[in-house]
């Protein structure tokens, strides 16, 4: 149980263009979403936290207009990347946490999306 | 700034010796998570310790919790080629929102057969 899908599992773009990146909970609804960034070698980054039919929380530092986060529905989040420039390339890594109201509950992760852009 | 620290960075270990990573946070944490994350993969919860100097085990790994909630380890008995991957640990920190965890650096741990 608690399965997390992220599609795509790796995608180059051009600079400029922009990126989606979807975060699906397979077997349970997730009100809470988490979206990191992981550079080669080093740790998980919070970029923001997706919360299900309001408003994304955004870490200080990351630029709400570049980094779109929208979660529609219990089960879907989604990370748009807009006018990717080569310095966004990194591994993107969504999770959830599937107990609600509960902060001992761990965060189960997607595979992660490794975007380049050229 | 990164509020929770993680050493070593790095860890090479013969086949069958053991292996220790350990976390520090500056401030007491609410609880405290490891996570496994294979080369090319994503990480895997592993173990969550919540009371203070709390110790788990799961086969050859062993996880502890500081009595003052501000440290843990990790320790692994007798290393395998398998236990090959970056080892985080991840604290809550007091006062921080549901579901926000803060990362250590992470500790990458190779095997050598």
């Amino acid at each position: 149980g608690a399965v997390v899908s992220q599609h795509p599992s790796w995608v180059i773009c051009k600079s400029g263009t922009s990126v989606k990146i979807e975060c699906r909970s397979l077997d349970f609804q997730a009100t809470t979403m988490f979206w990191y960034r992981q550079f080669p070698k080093q740790s998980l980054m919070l970029m923001a936290t997706s919360n299900e039919g309001s408003k994304a929380t955004y870490e200080q530092g990351v630029e709400k207009d570049k980094f779109l986060i929208n979660h529609a529905s219990l089960t879907l989040s989604t990370l748009t990347v807009t006018s990717a420039h080569p310095e966004d390339s990194s591994f993107y890594i969504c999770s959830a946490s599937w107990v609600r109201n509960s902060y001992n509950s761990p965060l189960h992760f997607g595979n992660g999306t490794r975007l380049t852009v050229t | 700034g990164q509020q929770v620290m993680q050493i070593p960075q790095y860890q090479h270990v013969q086949e069958g010796e053991d292996f220790t990573t350990y976390c520090n946070s500056s401030t007491t944490l609410s609880n405290i998570q490891w996570y496994k994350q294979r080369p090319g993969g994503h990480p895997v919860f592993l173990i969550q310790l919540v009371k203070s100097g709390e110790v788990k085990k799961q086969k050859r790994l062993t996880f502890q919790f500081g009595e003052a909630k501000k440290n843990s380890s990790l320790h692994i008995t007798a290393t395998q080629t398998t236990d090959v991957g970056t080892y985080f640990c991840a604290g809550r920190l007091g006062g921080t929102s549901y579901g926000k965890l803060t990362f250590g650096q992470g500790t990458i741990l190779t095997v050598h057969p």
